[in-house]
């Protein structure tokens, strides 16, 4: 079965803070990993679509990075602004016509000034 | 350009209702999806279509959920005899093809009394 971990649950940061958020996974096969940010009464907002093992992509203060078994979020000087849930998802291969994102359970980041 | 959008935004709903929400997609998208988010967690998949054909209707949790896209672009999200249960945020998330990125509406957030 599918599964998507994402840890911690919750993380309060300082302004300037840098930290990472963790997202394991264990499917059969990884078509795609994707990063989403949700504002509280909000839907998703995509973020981020890494592939294979290896490859990173950056979007201002944050970095996202891919292993075989896990996807980090890194978050260099954070803003509270960057104060939401961020969302981790696999598209898995052959599952599913329209490959349907599985989501782990969020990270609640929380920038205080 | 414009989003998907959802309506009604809230809905508040007794026991034994029946309600429908409407997803309005990006323009031109020929994916859709449906998700349902209980609080504090991860959406999750409920079905899935490819222009007005529906392809995948795994995550639909019984009977009472019904989804249709007549005519290949808006879709509604059916639920008959509503339960408490149901009470969750459903969003609905289009992309331009299948396996492109999915892009998020707002959800409608259904409270069942």
């Amino acid at each position: 079965e599918d599964q998507v971990t994402q840890s911690p649950e919750a993380l309060r940061l300082q302004e300037g803070e840098s930290s990472s958020l963790n997202c394991s996974y264990t499917v059969s096969g990884l078509r795609g990993l994707f990063w989403y940010r949700q504002d509280p009464g909000k839907g998703p907002e995509f973020l981020f679509t890494l592939y294979s093992a290896g490859e990173e992509k950056e979007k201002e203060r944050l970095k996202a990075t891919l292993t075989k078994k896990e996807s980090f979020l890194h978050i260099t000087a954070p803003k509270p602004e960057d104060s939401a849930t961020y969302l981790c998802a696999v598209q898995v291969l052959g599952r599913g016509a329209g490959n349907m994102l599985t989501f782990g359970g969020g990270t609640r980041l929380m920038v205080k000034p | 350009g414009a989003g998907v959008s959802q309506s009604p935004r809230y809905k508040v709903a007794k026991r034994g209702q029946d309600v429908a929400l409407r997803c309005d997609p990006i323009s031109g998208h020929v994916s859709l999806f449906w998700y349902q988010q209980a609080l504090g967690q991860g959406p999750e998949f409920l079905t899935y279509f490819q222009n007005e054909a529906q392809l995948d209707k795994s995550g639909l949790p019984s009977d009472r959920f019904f989804a249709e896209r007549p005519e290949g672009s808006v879709s509604t999200l059916k639920i008959q005899r509503t339960q408490q249960e149901d009470s969750a945020v459903y969003l609905c998330a289009s992309s331009l093809q299948t396996k492109e990125t999915q892009y998020f509406g707002p959800g409608t957030r259904l409270l069942v009394l």
